[in-house]
């Protein structure tokens, strides 16, 4: 069974740009994982879909300002020009085994 | 377009069940596997099983096996989820989640909060 390691927090600044990691635990390097955003006091939001190779395919009506990217077993989503509605908390999420896995959750700050 | 729209906020007493239900619309609700996910107040999100709304087939996480129920109405486009036994920590908001064509969960219902208290 997979894990998904995140940070519990991050910040940037309004209009600047962020990075936000999920790490798969070994053995499960190569696994696909989605990237979920939950605004304050609201259900999450599919973000995107993100392969080991770096390709990413995202939901519908979701900005240019996302973008995802990976690294071994990193899994990164990169937020550019911050606004206020992306303060949230980011979960990543992966399954194996006819089960599914979310990570702890990131929950981001834009100040 | 796709909408997940959950029934409302229930109290409940220690030992008691629930259910939730998660109407469907907007896409064909046999071609796509039903999540469930709750999240306990300040927590994470917790994955808890999944209904095939095709044959009625369903798993569970290991953590919820034996008290939890998912079963699914075709004619109205409704999955649901009954949780039973319960205790104060499952005091949380239940969300149905829609597996999408690429595997991953794609649409979130709005949440329904279950509230375990004597």
């Amino acid at each position: 069974q997979p894990v998904l390691t995140q940070s519990s927090s991050a910040s940037a600044s309004l209009g600047s740009s962020v990075k936000l990691t999920c790490t798969l635990s070994s053995g499960h390097s190569n696994y696909i994982i989605a990237w979920h955003q939950q605004q304050p006091g609201k259900a999450p939001r599919y973000l995107m879909k993100l392969e080991g190779s770096g390709n990413y395919n995202k939901g519908s009506g979701i900005p240019d300002r996302f973008s995802g990217s990976s690294s071994g077993a990193d899994r990164f989503l990169s937020i550019s020009n911050l606004q206020s509605e992306d303060e949230a908390d980011y979960y990543c999420e992966t399954w194996d085994n006819n089960s599914r896995v979310f990570g702890g959750g990131t929950k981001l700050t834009v100040l | 377009q796709v909408q997940l729209v959950q029934s409302g906020a229930e109290v409940k007493k220690p030992g008691a069940s629930v259910k939730v239900s998660c109407k469907a619309s907007g896409y064909t609700f046999t071609g796509y596997y039903m999540h469930w996910v709750r999240q306990a107040p300040g927590q994470g999100l917790e994955w808890m099983g999944w209904i095939n709304p095709n044959s009625g087939g369903t798993n569970s996480a290991q953590k919820f096996q034996g008290r939890v129920t998912m079963t699914r109405d075709t004619s109205i486009s409704t999955a649901s989820m009954e949780l039973s036994s319960l205790r104060s920590d499952d005091t949380a908001v239940y969300y149905c989640a829609r597996e999408g064509d690429g595997n991953t969960i794609d649409y979130w219902g709005q949440g329904t909060l279950v509230t375990v208290s004597s």
